[in-house]
């Protein structure tokens, strides 16, 4: 059974840092690229980013470029999200979703229940 | 950035079928996928590749994908059925994930 786990959020101060992980199991991990999407209260998902099978390649929106990385460790089957320069807008429900594709058609198949992220003073 | 667009809300009574859209520009030489996400919980796939159903989705699930619109068809509405749903393509050109403004879905 395939089981994300989001753990690592918290309360923390605008311009402070947190990292949130997600431990994957019940699959092969390092054959799928995964993502980050996030959710502020009463909005839809939004992607924040993803990384590639081997890590090498990753992509983010444009809203958190410079601030965030996201990294993985194929080894211990888990995926993170180093977020620094936190801003208020930050604030939301951070899940880590599996990348599915046929060709050029992508989606997320299995998502974790999430983790909280409150960036306020 | 691609933009998708979905109705706000739509209600429906037990039994009947319920009908969300997700307008987007030539959106049908794109993939479409669907997620249902109840209150409390995560997004949950229910249909993907504009028509397609992942293992243990009834097949009251159902969509379709045509010029400018996408549609997501819940036949048989149960009150379970009742939660958000939003659509989901994946943008070739910057390699990002878009996904739609999100439809509650009220069954009376």
């Amino acid at each position: 059974e395939v089981q994300l786990l989001e753990s690592g959020g918290g309360l923390v101060q605008p311009g402070g840092s947190l990292r949130v992980s997600c431990a994957a199991s019940g699959f092969t991990f390092s054959a799928y690229r995964m993502a980050w999407v996030r959710q502020s209260p009463g909005k839809g998902p939004e992607w924040v980013a993803h990384i590639e099978k081997d890590g090498r390649e990753k992509y983010y929106v444009d809203s958190v470029k410079g601030r965030f990385t996201i990294s993985r460790d194929n080894a211990e089957n888990s995926l993170y999200l180093q977020m620094n320069s936190l801003r208020v807008h930050d604030t939301a429900v951070y899940y880590c979703a599996r990348n599915r594709h046929i060709g050029a058609r992508r989606w997320l198949d299995y998502w974790g229940q999430g983790t909280l992220v409150t960036v306020s003073s | 950035s691609y933009v998708l667009t979905q109705p706000p809300s739509v209600s429906v009574a037990p039994g009947k079928t319920a009908r969300i859209t997700c307008g987007g520009d030539n959106i049908e030489a794109i993939s479409v996928h669907w997620y249902q996400q109840k209150p409390g919980q995560a997004p949950f796939l229910v249909v993907y590749d504009d028509s397609d159903r992942p293992s243990g989705i009834p097949e009251r699930f159902s969509g379709s994908n045509s010029g400018n619109t996408a549609t997501l068809t819940i036949s048989r509405v149960e009150v379970g059925d009742e939660a958000d749903y939003y659509c989901q393509v994946w943008d070739r050109d910057t390699d990002h994930y878009v996904f739609g403004t999100g439809t509650k879905v009220t069954v009376l």
